[in-house]
């Protein structure tokens, strides 16, 4: 069974600068894909990046990338510039294919809670 | 576009009562859909996975006859809890994956529910 593990509950930064979230995954399937998801107070889930397990170039969306070290099974999410509206909480996911019969389950981490302070 | 929505938004209901979720993809055919549960502070949990036409896959340890999935159209997924009890009182969240897109969930805004 997969397993997907974010070991820090709660993070801050300062505005404007860097902050790095860690997330790690236990799979034997060698095709999957790797998700981040923020979800701010408003509940409302938001992809934020994604990563094809098969790429090894890593994944990047304007002030947000990742380190994908695939033989390490980590995943982790730096933001570039923090700003007030990324507080929120970022689960990390997983989801593993089938082929063309994908189940397309996600497995979340249990979560870090970011506050960007200014 | 991809957008799924929920209702209600949060319904609070007497112990011993049923209550329908609704869960639609406005702009898209979602042939899959999944239904989590979420508590403070904490992750979702998945449910139980709701396929167009077909009976819902429910994850272990969660009662199929306490949480009704129905998938009847390729737009529309409803969550009943039945005879619900105070422990049931959660955030319910559904997502939908579109129809030929194998990776990607869209998330409905998640249904608050106080039961009494």
């Amino acid at each position: 069974a997969q397993t997907v593990t974010q070991s820090q509950p709660e993070m801050s930064v300062q505005e404007a600068e860097t902050v790095t979230l860690s997330c790690t995954y236990d799979t034997s399937e060698s095709n999957y894909y790797l998700f981040w998801y923020k979800q701010p107070p408003s509940r409302q889930m938001i992809l934020v990046i994604r990563q094809e397990a098969y790429k090894q170039q890593n994944a990047t969306e304007n002030r947000f990338s990742v380190n994908f070290q695939k033989a390490a099974k980590s995943f982790s999410l730096k933001i570039s510039d923090s700003q007030l509206g990324d507080t929120a909480m970022y689960f990390c996911a997983f989801m593993k294919l089938h082929g063309s019969s994908n189940t397309g389950k996600l497995i979340f981490g249990q979560g870090t809670t970011l506050q960007v302070k200014p | 576009g991809a957008v799924v929505s929920q209702h209600p938004s949060w319904v609070i209901c007497k112990s011993g009562t049923s209550v329908k979720i609704e869960c639609r993809s406005l702009d898209f055919q979602a042939t899959t859909m999944f239904w989590y549960r979420q508590f403070p502070k904490q992750s979702l949990m998945l449910m139980a996975t709701s396929n167009e036409g077909s009976k819902a896959t429910y994850e272990q340890g969660v009662e199929k006859d306490k949480f009704l999935i129905n998938h009847a159209s390729l737009t529309l997924s409803t969550l009943t809890v039945t005879s619900a009890h105070p422990e049931d009182s959660s955030f319910y969240i559904c997502s939908a994956r579109r129809q030929g897109v194998s990776y990607e969930q869209y998330f409905g805004p998640g249904t608050r529910l106080t039961v009494t």
